[in-house]
């Protein structure tokens, strides 16, 4: 079946750091990808998408890449800052009337100033 | 644009006692509809989605039930809450023929006690 893994949490960087946190899937065929973000006490933002292969979804200097030859969807960002602290949750789609979604399990990260 | 709303906001209930959540989301016609549900530090986990007015499919057996009386309405609700039903509940909808991401609502934070 469908299923997305994302690196274990927390993760705690510090501010202007590098980040990555990593993502792979299992599906059939083409599935769409996402990253959502979730701050503290709130829903989650969708954050990028990308909807086939080789595509690069970016938003807020966040870039992840769709890798269809590794299954992957690596999020990424080249400083981060305070205001990123939060749970960062990969995702993909398939198509269907219902369209579920279904989530990894979440990266916390924090941010030291 | 489209917006979603959930209400309440925050919710403290005993044990026994019944439960109705509402999300109504504005600014398109038609949408799918989702609820999740978020224990304290996990995942999100799909309880009931709609395609339609009236049309619920369940993801997880349990005292929880969901119902769609209206096109932008989706209500969850149970008879008697159990302490296990804690946790931040989250509304989604999604438009049929884009492409597959969800937007999510604010979230109830519902504690059972």
């Amino acid at each position: 079946g469908n299923s997305v893994t994302q690196m274990e949490g927390p993760v705690t960087l510090s501010e202007e750091a590098f980040l990555t946190i990593n993502c792979t899937y299992t599906a059939t065929g083409y599935p769409s990808l996402f990253w959502y973000v979730q701050y503290p006490g709130e829903g989650l933002q969708l954050l990028l998408k990308a909807t086939k292969a080789d595509d690069k979804g970016s938003n807020k200097g966040f870039e992840a890449t769709y890798r269809k030859e590794t299954t992957s969807f690596h999020l990424e960002k080249g400083s981060v800052q305070v205001s990123d602290s939060a749970v960062y949750f990969c995702a993909l789609s398939r198509d269907s009337s219902a369209s579920k979604i279904i989530f990894g399990s979440g990266t916390r990260l924090s941010i030291r100033p | 644009s489209q917006t979603i709303h959930q209400w309440p906001a925050t919710l403290v209930q005993p044990v026994g006692s019944p439960l109705s959540l509402e999300c109504t989301v504005e600014g398109t016609s038609n949408p799918n509809l989702y609820w999740y549900r978020q224990a304290a530090g996990r995942g999100l986990q799909l309880l009931f989605y709609s395609v339609g007015i009236g049309q619920i499919s369940s993801e997880v057996p349990q005292n929880l039930s969901a119902s769609r009386p209206q096109d932008r309405q989706f209500i969850l609700s149970s008879k008697k809450l159990l302490l296990s039903d804690s946790g931040f509940y989250l509304c989604a909808w999604r438009t049929p023929g884009t492409a597959y991401e969800q937007y999510f609502g604010p979230g109830t934070r519902l504690t059972v006690t």
